[in-house]
């Protein structure tokens, strides 16, 4: 079966980075673009970007622009969400997601951001 | 960028009740918009994809309609286990693909 499966909680500082994984099983990694989306309390669903696992090819969300990067190891089926310059509004529950076609999200992860 | 309206932002029904949202384009998606189920502490699960599509493993009492611009979410009769928040997802156009607002539907 179809699994995201997400890096642990992290608690990082302001101007810190966080990293976050999601490890896919059960479908050819390479078949599906992935998506990152968060959450933060109380709030909404918001989109950050797409990575294509075949080739690597990724679109941000304009605001995230400059601050995120996504990438992924084809070896492992992972792809990665790294967001840099935290600041408290970036406290949220991170989520990978194939959004198109198969519709499997990860458990998500929650980035708390305080100093 | 696409805006997705999604109607209302909450609701009060009782079991048994049919319940319906709505969420309107501000251009034209095709029919590239799912349905999402999310409850408290756990990540969105997919209900509707392609407009008018059951999940598998979804059960009937969902369905989907719409094309274009306007697009609704149906629960015929509302179970216990249907109490949670409901977003639309346009995936016709991106970046950036867009979320409706959500609608929480509680118990009254």
């Amino acid at each position: 079966q179809v699994q995201l499966v997400q890096s642990g909680a992290e608690v990082k500082k302001p101007g810190a980075s966080v990293k976050v994984s999601c490890k896919a099983s059960g479908y050819t990694f390479t078949s599906y673009y992935m998506h990152w989306v968060r959450q933060a309390p109380g709030q909404g669903l918001e989109w950050m970007g797409i990575i294509n696992p075949s080739g690597g090819s990724t679109s941000y969300a304009q605001k995230f622009q400059g601050r995120v990067t996504m990438t992924r190891d084809t070896s492992t089926s992972t792809v990665y969400m790294e967001l840099s310059s935290l600041r408290s509004e970036d406290t949220a529950v991170y989520y990978c997601a194939e959004l198109e076609i198969l519709g499997y999200w990860g458990q998500g992860t929650l980035v708390t951001v305080s100093s | 960028d696409i805006q997705m309206t999604q109607s209302p932002s909450s609701l009060s029904a009782s079991v048994g009740d049919r319940v319906t949202i709505t969420c309107r384009a501000s251009q034209g998606i095709r029919n590239d918009l799912g349905w999402y189920q999310q409850k408290p502490g756990k990540a969105p699960k997919r209900l509707i994809y392609a407009a008018s599509s059951l999940q598998s493993g979804v059960p009937s009492r969902f369905s989907g309609s719409g094309s274009g611009t306007e697009f609704t979410l149906t629960i015929s009769s509302l179970q216990p286990e249907d109490f949670a928040t409901y977003y639309c997802l346009q995936h016709n156009s991106y970046p950036p693909l867009t979320f409706g607002g959500g609608t929480k539907v509680e118990i009254k």
